[in-house]
């Protein structure tokens, strides 16, 4: 299975702050790569798809980049409602794993 | 718009099986797949499975295999994950979610968007 490790695993940040999440996939996956939000008792939300395009409805704030192996998820600037847990996918190759998750603090 | 709900939150204990569905609504079934993901208390997603809701071929998570079956019913749009021979380790959200209805999918079609979620609690 390809492992998908995010970096950090928990961070704190204030409003108005630059964030990048980064994902390393353990071999190529392509551009099958997508961000997921999760607020605490909620539905995972999808930020981003194949790597780089913007969810309908996601505040342009949220971009994403990358490919092969490398990807990152950034926050131009960071809002009280961002503050949750982002989790990255690869579904390029079988089975699609998820990485273990960045907890996104406030400061 | 583009809706998955979910059946009701089960208790089962261990031995038991479960069934939960996935009714959906707002586009053509056919058109796509679905994906089964799951969350245990306080752990992060895991993916337990895929079936073409157009002819209903599968693929299961090497981890259930001979414990999950995906199944599908066109004619009322709605998908069933069925888990057998339930343990502890099985209490978790279980979620569906829309996903391509093949591996060439483009990247667009998969992961978007996710039914409400059912709790799971194995118990005895």
């Amino acid at each position: 299975d390809i492992q998908m490790t995010q970096s950090p695993s928990a961070m704190s940040a204030s409003v108005g702050d630059r964030v990048t999440i980064t994902c390393r996939a353990s071999q190529g996956i392509s551009n099958y790569l997508a961000w997921f939000q999760q607020k605490p008792g909620k539905v995972p939300k999808r930020l981003i798809y194949g790597a780089s395009s913007l969810q309908s409805g996601v505040p342009s704030r949220f971009s994403g980049s990358g490919s092969g192996t490398e990807f990152t998820l950034t926050i131009s600037s960071l809002q009280p409602e961002d503050f949750a847990t982002y989790y990255c996918l690869q579904h390029n190759t079988y089975p699609p794993t998820f990485g273990q998750g960045t907890r996104l603090e406030i400061k | 718009q583009v809706q998955l709900v979910q059946s009701g939150a089960e208790v089962k204990k261990p031995g038991a099986s479960v069934k939960v569905s996935c009714k959906s609504s707002g586009y053509t079934f056919t058109d796509y797949g679905f994906v089964w993901v799951r969350q245990a208390p306080g752990q992060g997603l895991e993916w337990m499975g895929w079936i073409n809701a157009y002819n209903g071929n599968t693929n299961y998570a090497q981890n259930l295999e001979g414990r999950v079956t995906m199944t599908r019913d066109t004619s009322t749009s709605t998908v069933y994950m069925e888990l057998r021979s339930l343990k502890s380790d099985d209490t978790a959200v279980y979620y569906c979610v829309r996903g391509g209805g093949y591996s060439t999918s483009p990247p667009g079609d998969w992961f978007d968007p996710w039914g409400q979620g059912t709790l799971l609690t194995v118990s005895s």
